[in-house]
C-alpha cells in the first residue's frame, strides 16, 4: 500500500531532550516535507526536501533540523525541544517528475508531540 | 493582509445540498492544492490544479488564475463530508513552498 509512515505518533517529551520524529514514503516520490499544525495558526510548512541531499526552509524552520540522506527517509530533528514546540506535526511527499494526475500531496498520519 | 483567504469559515448545510468554499490569493503561483482535513486530524489531498477545472466523483475544483481566485464545489453533500478543507498555494518561484488557508469547517446535517 502506498503510505507515507510518521513515527511516534504521540510523544510527550521534556525540554531540551532531544527527538526525532521519523517520516518514511513507499512511493519514489522526489519532494518530501514536515508541517506543523496549531490551533488558530493553521498548518505551517517547516522544511521541505526537493530530492536526496537537497533541504530547504520552509516558514518555521527555527529550532528544527532535517536531512535526506536517502530518498525514502525525511527525519524532522528537534535538538532541544521547547514548549512552543508543542505541536501536531505532518509529513508528506510528492511526486515531482511523471503526469501532472500524480502530483498530490500523500501525508502521514500525524504526530502529536507535547513538550513539557 | 493574508496572502490567502478562505470562505466561509464555517459554513453547516443539509445533506444533499450544493456546497461551494472558495480561495482567494494575492500573489502569484504556479498551483494550488485543496486539501481534506477529518474530525479524526488525518489529511487527504484532493486536487492540485494550475488551470481550468478537475473532478473527481461528486468533488470539483475550479481555478481562475488571472482572477487569483478558485474553488471546491460539492454536490449532493452527504454527512461524510463534514470535515475542514483547506487550500494551499504552491510558490511560483520554482520551490516547492506552501502556504496554506486557515480552512473552511463544513458540516452537513442528515
Amino acid at each position: 500500500e502506498a503510505q507515507v509512515t510518521q513515527n511516534p505518533r504521540y510523544l510527550i517529551t521534556v525540554t531540551g531532550k532531544k527527538l526525532t520524529v521519523t517520516c518514511s514514503q513507499n512511493m519514489n516520490h522526489e519532494y518530501m516535507s514536515w508541517y506543523r499544525q496549531d490551533p488558530g495558526l493553521g498548518l505551517r510548512q517547516i522544511y521541505y526536501s526537493m530530492n536526496v541531499e537537497v533541504t530547504d526552509k520552509g516558514d518555521v524552520p527555527e529550532g528544527y533540523k532535517v536531512s535526506r540522506k536517502e530518498k525514502r527517509n525525511f527525519p524532522l530533528i528537534l535538538e532541544s525541544p521547547s514548549p512552543n514546540q508543542t505541536s501536531l506535526y505532518f509529513c508528506a511527499s510528492r511526486a515531482l517528475l511523471g503526469p501532472s494526475g500524480a502530483n498530490v500531496l500523500t501525508f502521514g498520519a500525524g504526530s502529536r508531540l507535547t513538550v513539557l | 493582509k493574508n496572502e490567502v483567504e478562505q470562505s466561509p469559515q464555517n459554513l453547516t448545510a443539509q445533506e444533499g445540498e450544493f456546497i461551494t468554499i472558495n480561495c482567494s490569493y494575492s500573489v502569484g503561483i504556479s498551483a494550488l492544492h485543496w486539501l481534506q482535513q477529518h474530525p479524526g486530524g488525518g489529511i487527504v489531498s484532493l486536487f492540485m490544479l494550475s488551470s481550468g477545472k478537475k473532478k473527481h466523483g461528486r468533488l470539483i475544483a475550479t481555478i481562475n488564475i488571472q482572477e487569483k481566485h478558485s474553488s471546491l464545489h460539492i454536490t449532493a453533500s452527504h454527512p461524510r463530508d463534514s470535515a475542514v478543507y483547506i487550500c494551499a498555494l504552491l510558490s511560483n518561484f520554482g520551490n516547492e513552498k506552501l502556504t496554506f488557508g486557515t480552512g473552511t469547517r463544513l458540516t452537513i446535517i442528515p
